[in-house]
């Protein structure tokens, strides 16, 4: 398997219900990071890690918690979230961190 | 000004026809500016990029025109085909030494190409 993955591909939860998105990718790139991307909106930058370090954190709400256990996998963990946090969550990959960034397809997430 | 403005919102072409989209953007700082392609269920994909030293970058159908003293960029998609129906992101950042390539994207637009 090639590329980024994100799984699952659509999550449905409820507002107090504790969930995971995760990403793998396959690049064998050092940088990755979470989008937001909603109906015509331009995507949002939320998160950042190098070498398995956090480098950005782009004033995100608390209820999201990223962890980056190793170069090649990238978690979102979501808490209480809210109505208007329903969008695409997009990880990508790049080899450093000025290098071109490779999308997976996203995760549709739907808050009750 | 970290924003960049991107223009249609969306888009109808015939197909064979040209399809232009457009993006503006005030940071000066900016020193790379790269076109996404997206399909529904799909994530963007990087289709072409050009930095501001130059004016023009051609890829098959796909040009970027660049006019850096505007602070605008172009993508040109020539002979325009059904399956390039998809949404069209314009992005730019630029990069400290050591810092992340922060891509600030464009609103997208909307490519329809009628068969």
């Amino acid at each position: 398997e090639t590329g980024v993955t994100q799984t699952p591909r659509h999550l449905v939860m409820g507002m107090t219900n504790k969930k995971s998105l995760k990403c793998e990718q396959h690049l064998g790139h050092n940088a990755m990071y979470w989008y937001k991307q909603s109906a015509k909106k331009p995507l949002e930058l939320m998160f950042v890690y190098s070498l398995e370090e956090r480098v950005e954190n782009n004033s995100v709400p608390s209820r999201f918690s990223p962890e980056c256990p190793n170069s090649s996998h990238l978690f979102l963990h979501l808490h209480t979230l809210q109505p208007e946090d329903s969008a695409l969550y997009l990880c990508a990959s790049s080899h450093y961190l000025n290098q071109p960034q490779h999308f997976g397809d996203g995760t549709r997430l739907s808050i009750l | 000004q970290q924003q960049v403005k991107q223009s249609p919102q969306s888009l109808i072409v015939q197909k064979g026809g040209i399809s232009i989209i457009n993006c503006a953007y005030e940071n000066t700082a900016f020193d790379y500016f790269p076109w996404y392609q997206q399909f529904p269920g799909k994530g963007p994909a990087l289709l072409i990029a050009i930095r501001p030293d130059v004016s023009e970058k051609k890829e098959g159908r796909f040009t970027i025109s660049f006019n850096k003293s505007a602070k605008q960029f172009s993508l040109h998609i020539m002979d325009s085909q059904p399956g390039d129906s998809a949404t069209y992101f314009c992005a730019a950042s630029f990069t400290g030494s050591g810092s992340a390539r922060q891509l600030t994207f464009g609103s997208g637009t909307q490519l329809t190409v009628l068969p």
